[in-house]
């Protein structure tokens, strides 16, 4: 399985653009990069994916290098409600989710 | 709002009991995961239904089971709870078995704290 680093925590200033690293060196050609984030003790909610081109939709927008080893999520104007915890990972399309530990975004007023 | 819905919300029991825990899934999903979230283990896979059919199991106990029905809702039994059991459960929904872009939509989850 590829394995994904990203930065324990980060702050953002509300209003200003958050943009989330991750690093997945070992990604295989057909491995998508997948998105999630979680409130404090809530579902785990979508946020995007992609497999090579950059993606946007009415959340996010995820840029994802030419190589593939890294992308990033960037929450455009981020509010107090995007303070959460922030997984990237490859997804095979194996059943099982992996969440690694993830980023906690402090998103401050 | 992920259009997943779980039943209850929280869910309070003694050791030695047993719970159901209820999970519809979006309109059109046929799949239907279960996850368990534990302060100390982060977000565990348990088992896959699709279409009524068992399609994939993780680290579920045996004192867990689980099934999904003819409409698609699914229900988790936990029986024989310890103190351990204690967590977050979540459902996740997908239209697929699990290709590389069905994604799992996740419901709210139910907190069972087993005293």
């Amino acid at each position: 399985d590829a394995k994904t680093t990203q930065p324990t925590s980060m702050d953002c200033a509300e209003g200003r653009a958050a943009n989330l690293p991750c690093n997945h060196s070992t990604i295989s050609g057909n491995e998508y990069v997948y998105w999630y984030r979680q409130i404090h003790s809530q579902g785990p909610q979508y946020i995007i994916h992609g497999l090579k081109n950059n993606e946007t939709n009415e959340m996010a927008s995820l840029i994802i290098t030419e190589d593939r080893k890294s992308s990033t999520l960037i929450l455009p104007h981020a509010t107090l409600r995007d303070t959460a915890v922030y997984y990237c990972f490859p997804n095979t399309g194996r059943r099982a989710l992996t969440f690694g530990s993830g980023t906690r975004l402090q998103v401050q007023p | 709002d992920s259009g997943v819905t779980q039943t209850p919300k929280h869910l309070i029991t003694a050791t030695g009991q047993r719970v159901t825990l209820r999970c519809s899934p979006r309109s059109g999903d046929l799949s239907v995961y279960w996850y368990q979230q534990s302060l100390d283990q982060g977000l565990q896979f348990l088992i896959q239904y699709y279409n009524g059919e068992e399609r994939a199991k993780g680290n579920i106990l045996e004192r867990f089971s689980a099934q999904q029905f003819p409409d698609l809702h699914s229900e988790l039994n936990l029986s024989s709870l310890e103190l351990g059991d204690s967590a977050l459960y979540f459902c996740a929904s997908s239209v697929g078995a699990g290709a590389e872009t069905d994604t799992q939509y996740f419901g709210p989850g139910t907190r069972l704290t087993v005293l």
